[in-house]
């Protein structure tokens, strides 16, 4: 089955700075790349997704890249808030009827 | 639209007892996805449902626990008996036929003593 690798677990970065997540995929069939984000006791909400279709996807500060050939696709996330504290988690799937493999998580704390 | 509803939203009891999470999915949603998320274990996929039927179940930790969608409406997921080892936040999500994504439920935060 799909195996989805996330890093870094930790990302600790002053506020207006980058912050960049990477992921690995191992399934070629996988076709569709979500990012969730979830604040402490929340539930993980869709921020960004990406087909393969395309090589790059944007919206406002965040954007997300893909790979296929090297399947590993990245979250940028430009002039970091301390709102974006929270974590990360990619996914992966095949799309239509097919189940997400999430990565393990990537906790990003933003500081004033 | 209410988003996914699930209840209760705490639970705590003691171990041994019949635990039973409930879901609502998104009116429309036609498929329903149940996860287990720790920290050490991350998010993981338990079971999922397709137009009502279990489609993988493969994520199901043993024979305690089980989980049913009797209608388009409702779903269940129940652990018996259940152990300490089974404390984790519960969430179950939804999708709609034709789509990739999936809305999350608030999640119930069990704690097994």
């Amino acid at each position: 089955g799909e195996n989805v690798e996330q890093h870094p677990s930790t990302l600790s970065v002053q506020e207006g700075d980058s912050a960049v997540i990477k992921c690995t995929y191992s399934d070629s069939a996988s076709n569709y790349f979500p990012w969730y984000k979830q604040e402490l006791g929340k539930r993980p909400q869709l921020i960004i997704d990406i087909r393969s279709n395309v090589g790059e996807k944007k919206d406002q500060r965040i954007a997300v890249t893909l790979n296929k050939t090297a399947k590993h696709f990245s979250l940028h996330i430009t002039e970091t808030q301390p709102e974006d504290s929270a974590v990360y988690f990619c996914a992966a799937s095949i799309g239509g009827y097919s189940t997400l493999t999430f990565g393990k998580g990537t906790m990003l704390l933003v500081s004033p | 639209d209410a988003g996914v509803i699930q209840s209760p939203r705490h639970e705590v009891t003691e171990m041994g007892q019949e635990v039973t999470l409930r879901c609502k999915p998104i009116s429309g949603h036609n498929s329903l996805f149940w996860y287990r998320q720790t920290m050490m274990r991350g998010l993981e996929l338990l079971i999922y449902f397709n137009n009502n039927v279990p489609i993988d179940d493969s994520g199901m930790p043993e024979d305690r626990f089980s989980a049913k969608m009797p209608n388009a409406s409702f779903s269940t997921l129940k652990i018996q008996p259940s152990e300490p080892r089974d404390s984790a936040v519960y969430f179950c999500a939804s999708r709609e036929v034709g789509t990739d994504t999936q809305y999350f439920g608030p999640g119930t935060r069990l704690t097994v003593l």
